[in-house]
């Protein structure tokens, strides 16, 4: 298996505009989750799915932020408008379920730079 | 509200030497626990996971404990090496299927 899939690994952008992280899971796996980490706060949670309703988006900061997930496959971050505290590292994983019973994996991460 | 603590922040050891990294936790009615290893730019690779019913998890050179009424874990590695160098994450399920973490431990083996 491929695990994780990212894109773009990294994006710079202006402040103002929007802003789309992609996220593959593992096939088969039904628990997506999105975090971030910053020097200042580490590793947040910033929502998940289960079999691609969300769960739990109380994570999410501001209404700037949005996720979906249209499938089993594929979910997007997206950030509009984006702000220069927004620079961070979006990671998303997946697991099987129940994720209390097995491990998640992450993927490489997205870096974001906004200017 | 989980609250997770690494001890220390930063740890640098000869080559060889075996080490013991702590992790502890506010609230332990937790699900499981998991060790997480970061490589600098890199994402995360899963270590080990503890369910809240056992008590440790070996991997190779790798054993973690899980005490929950005291809301501790440790991470032990033996006979390190250089390759180990990284930064361990342990971050903890209560419940809410997502993971709190710790600020972890920078570990450097000098070779």
């Amino acid at each position: 298996d491929a695990g994780v899939i990212q894109s773009p690994r990294h994006e710079v952008t202006e402040m103002g505009q929007e802003v789309t992280l992609r996220c593959k899971p593992i096939s088969g796996h039904d628990y997506l989750f999105w975090y971030r980490q910053t020097m200042m706060r580490g590793l947040e949670l910033l929502i998940y799915f289960n079999n691609n309703v969300p769960i739990d988006d109380s994570g999410m900061p501001e209404d700037r932020f949005s996720a979906k997930m249209p499938n089993a496959s594929f979910s997007t971050l997206k950030i509009q408008p984006s702000e220069p505290r927004d620079s961070a590292v979006y990671f998303c994983a997946s697991s099987l379920d129940p994720p209390s019973d097995y491990e998640q994996y992450f993927g490489p991460g997205t870096r974001l730079t906004v200017t | 509200k989980q609250e997770v603590t690494q001890i220390p922040a930063a740890l640098s050891v000869p080559e060889g030497e075996n080490l013991v990294l702590n992790c502890s936790f506010t609230d332990s009615a937790i699900y499981n626990l998991q060790w997480f290893r970061q490589d600098p730019g890199k994402g995360l690779t899963s270590l080990l996971l503890i369910q809240s019913s056992q008590r440790e998890q070996t991997s190779g050179r790798l054993n973690a404990s899980l005490d929950k009424s005291s809301g501790r874990s440790t991470l032990y590695i033996a006979a390190s090496q250089p390759g180990d160098s990284a930064t361990y994450l342990c971050a903890v399920d209560t419940g809410r299927r997502a993971l709190t973490f710790g600020s972890g431990t920078r570990l450097q083996v000098q070779p």
